[in-house]
């Protein structure tokens, strides 16, 4: 089983700051995907970024980009110049390559963290 | 067009009732999932369906039913359900099971047992 470990339960930063979310993560897996998903107070899940665990560059989405340490096992989100459309909950994310039988495998989250930016 | 929709987005019902919860897509995804988020809690994985076949359940209360008629549908049938089971559920979908696609979330049903 994999197990994926928040320790910010809120930040606060202010418009146009940079900010980083932490992440870390446990498996004996060799091969998986690492995410981060946005949750707004409208409740909808969306996709900020991903990772393939395979690939050593760092992926990045615009303002966003992450840090993946392979060996460290930890996966942190930056987002620069942030703006108030970012506060939301964010949720790091852990999948297996290929569930049983060769089928979809789901997401395992971490707990979150609520990040809040202030005008 | 790359969405997810699920219907009801609020469901009141008592402990006796029967209801079903529904998801649909139609960006052609071969893999759909529920998943159930407690307020203030990541959600949790229920089920999963690879080419329209139960290939993962976590272990979920009978009580939880989940049906794919047909690729581009998912059902969740709620039958003596418990107050515990108040939460948001939340439908996704992926573009295949096998290949890595990212999985596309509907904005839930917030379901209240009273």
């Amino acid at each position: 089983a994999q197990t994926v470990t928040q320790s910010q339960p809120e930040m606060s930063v202010q418009e146009a700051e940079t900010v980083t979310l932490s992440c870390t993560y446990d498996t004996s897996e060799s091969n998986y995907y690492l995410f981060w998903y946005k949750q707004p107070p409208s409740r909808q899940m969306i996709l900020v970024i991903r990772q393939e665990a395979y690939k050593q560059q760092n992926a990045t989405e615009n303002r966003f980009s992450v840090n993946f340490q392979k060996a460290a096992k930890s996966f942190s989100l930056k987002i620069s110049d942030s703006q108030l459309g970012d506060t939301a909950m964010y949720f790091c994310a852990f999948m297996r390559s290929g569930g049983p039988g060769g089928g979809a495998d789901g997401l395992t989250f971490g707990k979150g963290t609520h990040l809040i930016i202030q005008p | 067009d790359t969405e997810v929709t699920q219907t009801p987005k609020h469901l009141v019902m008592g402990m006796t009732n029967k209801k079903s919860l529904k998801c649909e897509q139609h960006m052609g995804h071969r893999a759909m999932y529920w998943y159930k988020q407690k307020a203030k809690k990541p959600p949790e994985l229920m089920f999963v369906y690879s080419y329209e076949k139960l290939s993962i359940n976590e272990s979920v209360p009978s009580r939880f039913s989940p049906e794919c008629p047909n690729s581009s549908l998912l059902n969740l049938h709620l039958h003596a359900l418990q107050p515990e089971d108040s939460a948001l559920y939340l439908c996704a979908s992926s573009q295949g099971p096998r290949e890595f696609y990212e999985q596309y979330f509907g904005p839930g049903t917030r379901l209240t047992v009273t």
